[in-house]
């Protein structure tokens, strides 16, 4: 069973539109991390959200914890073709802060 | 320095060999991690450290063996592997049980089994 969900699973978009990737449970997470991976690459983390409701920006990425902390939710403004990659939405559960588990992915394309 | 070192980076093992993944951290963590990812799907756990004791075990086949030698190290022993263990293995660190922990992860090893 796949504790976090993801959507959409692929993404191919042109230089400079708007996207929204999900990542959304049934289960309480105590927080949820987003990272990105390239191929033959380890994931590497962008944000850290904690507290049900929060909103984190990082340059044109716009990250958001839901109210029960069950889901998140990654905004790219104007993608570009540098933000291609895996996206990664990963799970803290609140009764087991030691196992971080990943959600489906989203695989983003952005073509110039 | 937010590194997470794994070695080597590529391994070709046949399935009679033994052989040892090895990762290291400097950034004090205490949890310390290891994955599988095979191609086009999200790293998988496997083992989870904390405090140098393993505290997650994702029913992995006795064919990997983790061994945390101190705080700092993180080692996955492989001996008798598949064809099919063949996959990214990827290291990761945090500081455990604290519920806003970020992880960071090593490049992995990409391990073949032939």
């Amino acid at each position: 069973t796949q504790l976090l969900e993801q959507s959409p699973q692929f993404l191919s978009i042109q230089e400079g539109e708007n996207l929204t990737v999900y990542c959304n449970s049934s289960s309480v997470f105590s927080s949820l991390q987003w990272y990105r991976q390239e191929p033959g690459e380890g994931p590497v983390l962008l944000v850290t959200v904690v507290t049900g409701g929060e909103v984190k920006k990082l340059k044109r990425l716009t990250f958001q914890f839901g109210d029960a902390r069950k889901d998140s939710s990654l905004h790219i403004t104007a993608a570009q073709p540098g933000d291609t990659g895996l996206y990664l939405c990963a799970g803290l559960q609140w009764y087991n802060t030691d196992k971080l588990i990943f959600g489906t992915g989203t695989r983003l394309q952005v073509f110039p | 320095d937010t590194e997470v070192t794994q070695t080597p980076k590529h391994l070709v093992m046949g399935m009679t060999n033994k052989k040892s993944l090895k990762c290291e951290q400097h950034m004090g963590h205490r949890a310390m991690y290891w994955y599988k990812q095979k191609a086009k799907k999200p790293p998988e756990l496997m083992f989870v450290y904390s405090y140098e004791k393993l505290s997650i075990n994702e029913s992995v086949p006795s064919r990997f063996s983790p061994e945390c030698p101190n705080s700092s190290l993180l080692n996955l022993h492989l001996h008798a592997l598949q064809p099919e263990d063949s996959a990214l293995y990827l290291c990761a660190s945090s500081q455990p049980r604290t519920g806003n922990t970020e992880a960071f992860f090593g490049q992995g090893t990409r391990l073949t089994v032939v």
